[in-house]
């Protein structure tokens, strides 16, 4: 069955610090990953996708298909980073699964 | 830059009353989705809707809910008699048909008593 997993629901750091939001995802086929982030009191929006193999504001995530997982990282956090976080799979290259997403707080 | 908008932000309603919910898609995206979220849960896929009839729907997607264009912009999805459960926020999605990046609306926070 196809199934995203975000294992930590929050991670605290500070301000400056690296950060790695955990993924992975179950699925037999060809996957088309996403992060989408939702910023307090905002409509979720689209921060990556695996695809196209860009960095948003400072954030990578690359696909390793051996270990199934799609991990967020970013060097030195902001806080205006603070967020939930939430990783995708396209099914079918349709619909999307969610994982369960995960609380980023930077501390300053 | 255009955004997909929902109303009502927030719906509250009576066990067993109809609710519709509304969204106006971005326009010329073809494909549009409705998701939800229950307080503390996951973002859910409900239904996919494209060329005016469902693409596929989910094991949540029963008899109660309906989804349609009714006048070719906005995007609806009515639930015929609201239960406790239906309580969550509900997520109206949109894409054009060549990426994959989902577009969404704001949610329309719906609260069944």
């Amino acid at each position: 069955a196809q199934r995203v997993t975000q294992p930590e629901k929050l991670l605290s750091v500070f301000k400056g610090a690296p950060v790695e939001l955990k993924c992975n995802y179950s699925y037999s086929g060809s996957p088309e990953l996403f992060w989408y982030v939702q910023y307090s009191r905002q409509r979720l929006q689209l921060l990556l996708r695996h695809i196209s193999r860009e960095s948003i504001k400072g954030f990578t995530a690359d696909l390793n298909k051996g270990e199934t997982s799609f991990h967020l990282k970013k060097p030195f956090a902001q806080e205006e980073d603070s967020a939930m976080y939430y990783c995708a799979l396209a099914y079918n290259t349709d619909k999307l699964i969610f994982g369960t997403g995960t609380r980023l707080q930077v501390f300053p | 830059e255009p955004e997909v908008t929902q109303t009502p932000s927030h719906q509250v309603t009576q066990m067993g009353q109809e609710v519709i919910l509304r969204c106006v898609p971005i326009s010329n995206h073809l494909y549009f989705y409705w998701y939800r979220q229950i307080l503390g849960q996951k973002v859910e896929f409900l239904v996919s809707f494209y060329n005016n009839e469902i693409s596929e729907k989910s094991e949540i997607f029963d008899d109660q809910f309906s989804v349609e264009r009714p006048d070719g912009s906005n995007f609806t999805l009515k639930i015929r008699s609201t239960k406790l459960e239906d309580s969550a926020m509900y997520f109206c999605a949109n894409r054009d048909g060549a990426y994959n990046e989902q577009f969404f609306g704001p949610g329309t926070r719906l609260t069944v008593l």
